[in-house]
């Protein structure tokens, strides 16, 4: 089991605004990063470990956290959005890093 | 500009071990700390373990203890994960990622995966 809880599935309309969030302890203590895999590909970060966007990562997408939790949030989500999104941390202890288990991110 | 290349898919029986190897360019490898993640078939992101560069040790997840050992090459920039005792729970696409920097808790740049398959 993780130790970050994400949500199985969300979907959003074309040009809405949808919300992923990342549940955990350590997020209290340590920042998430975010990643966005497609099909076939590997894992791309869209959100660092201090709420930023990368270089080449779209302004629509942001980081948040509050207490226990983190959240990726899409403005404006495009067709080209859906995919599967991962939250990353350390674990309680600090020692490990840790996944959550994913949120499928449909676009209607 | 750092660029992870990895070797190519493998079949393996139960048993066996396999090597994987991550093909640094754009940068020197002595200067990432390297980890590996896995992805079984249709399942999410799972951690392996990697350097810790806040005390210059390599972790491991307890479920991999014992049985991955993770090397460098420095004079080729290439890392290694090795992985013994296959089953088919270690059916996966893994994959060599680089810690974002010390105390970081995010991995910023990853090699395209390398698919092991287990089958007898």
């Amino acid at each position: 089991s993780s130790e970050l809880t994400q949500d199985p599935a969300v979907s959003v309309a074309l040009g809405q605004t949808v919300r992923i969030t990342c549940q955990g302890d350590s997020l209290r203590s340590y920042y998430a990063g975010w990643y966005q895999q497609k099909p076939g590909q590997a894992p791309v970060v869209v959100i660092d470990g201090k709420n930023s966007r990368p270089s080449g990562i779209p302004d629509r997408f942001s980081g948040s956290s509050s207490r226990n939790t983190a959240s990726l949030t899409i403005t404006g989500a495009q067709a080209e959005d859906e995919a599967d999104y991962y939250c990353n941390s350390r674990d309680s202890s600090g020692k490990h890093l840790v996944f959550g288990g994913g949120t499928k991110l449909t676009v209607l | 500009q750092v660029r992870l290349v990895q070797s190519g898919a493998e079949v393996k029986k139960p048993g066996a071990s396999v090597k994987v190897s991550c093909k640094v360019s754009g940068y020197t490898l002595s200067k990432l700390f390297m980890h590996w993640v896995r992805q079984a078939p249709g399942k999410g992101l799972e951690w392996m373990g990697g350097f810790d560069p806040e005390d210059g040790e390599t972790v491991y997840t307890q479920k991999f203890q014992g049985r991955v050992t993770t090397t460098a090459d420095t004079s080729t920039d290439t890392a290694y994960m090795e992985l013994s005792s296959l089953s088919s729970e270690d059916t996966a696409v893994y994959y060599c990622a680089t810690l974002a920097g010390v105390g970081a808790t995010y991995f910023d740049s990853w090699g395209q995966g390398t698919l092991v398959t287990v089958s007898s």
